[in-house]
């Protein structure tokens, strides 16, 4: 069965550097998603991604994050300048139209 | 604005045993999907099952089925013949029926089972 592939599974990274998270999504998926699990508290929407735009982003999401498609299979989310506050699992999914998403297994950002 | 609320924090079973976690939601739409996703230790976000709002039948997979009581709010989720592999975090979930769909989780429920 296609699954959504996530690298890396555990990044650790210096406080106020950039990080930048990959994805990909299944093969012919269409919509985009990227998650975020601070430890113990609830999964958070970040930001939507349909046809090479952001569809939806959420407060959490400022100028802090980018996100992007640089060819056809990849869509990675930039961190830059990191916070302590920004270690979290990281979670990408996608899904066709009409159908619910599927998850990657989450990459887990540490920022010392 | 919509909300999803799970009001166990942490539930146990005995094996073979039938456990249901709860939900509950707010919203003004009236068509929606919701969803329970399992996670288990190793933190990968898994589809349990998945019910359309318009839809009267609750949806069950294998030993997984719902309650779904649309005019109530009320979407709880029980599962039959625990097993140990069941033991995970337990999520509930809602999207509009929108074409963004982004998802919009409950605190979710930690289930043990014990042997």
């Amino acid at each position: 069965e296609p699954e959504v592939t996530q690298t890396p599974s555990h990044q650790v990274t210096q406080m106020g550097q950039e990080v930048i998270l990959r994805c990909v999504p299944i093969s012919n998926h269409l919509y985009f998603y990227w998650y975020r699990q601070i430890l113990g508290q609830k999964v958070e929407f970040l930001v939507s991604f349909y046809n090479n735009e952001i569809s939806e982003k959420s407060e959490i999401f400022d100028d802090q994050f980018s996100v992007e498609r640089p060819d056809g299979s990849n869509f990675t989310l930039k961190i830059r300048s990191t916070k302590l506050e920004d270690s979290a699992m990281y979670f990408c999914a996608s899904r066709e139209s009409h159908q619910p998403q599927h998850f990657g297994d989450g990459t887990r950002l540490s920022i010392l | 604005a919509q909300t999803v609320t799970q009001s166990q924090p942490e539930m146990s079973v005995q094996e073979a045993e039938t456990v249901t976690l709860s939900c509950t939601y707010d919203t003004s739409e009236s068509d929606y999907y919701l969803f329970w996703y399992k996670q288990p230790p190793s933190r990968q976000m898994i589809l349990v099952i998945r019910q359309e709002a318009y839809k009267q039948q609750n949806a069950t997979e294998n030993r997984f089925s719902v309650n779904f009581q649309k005019a109530a709010k009320s979407f709880s989720l029980k599962i039959s013949d625990s097993q140990l592999g069941d033991a995970a975090m337990y999520f509930c979930a809602y999207t509009n029926a929108g074409n963004n769909r982004k998802l919009i989780w409950g605190l979710g429920t930690s289930l043990a089972v014990n042997p």
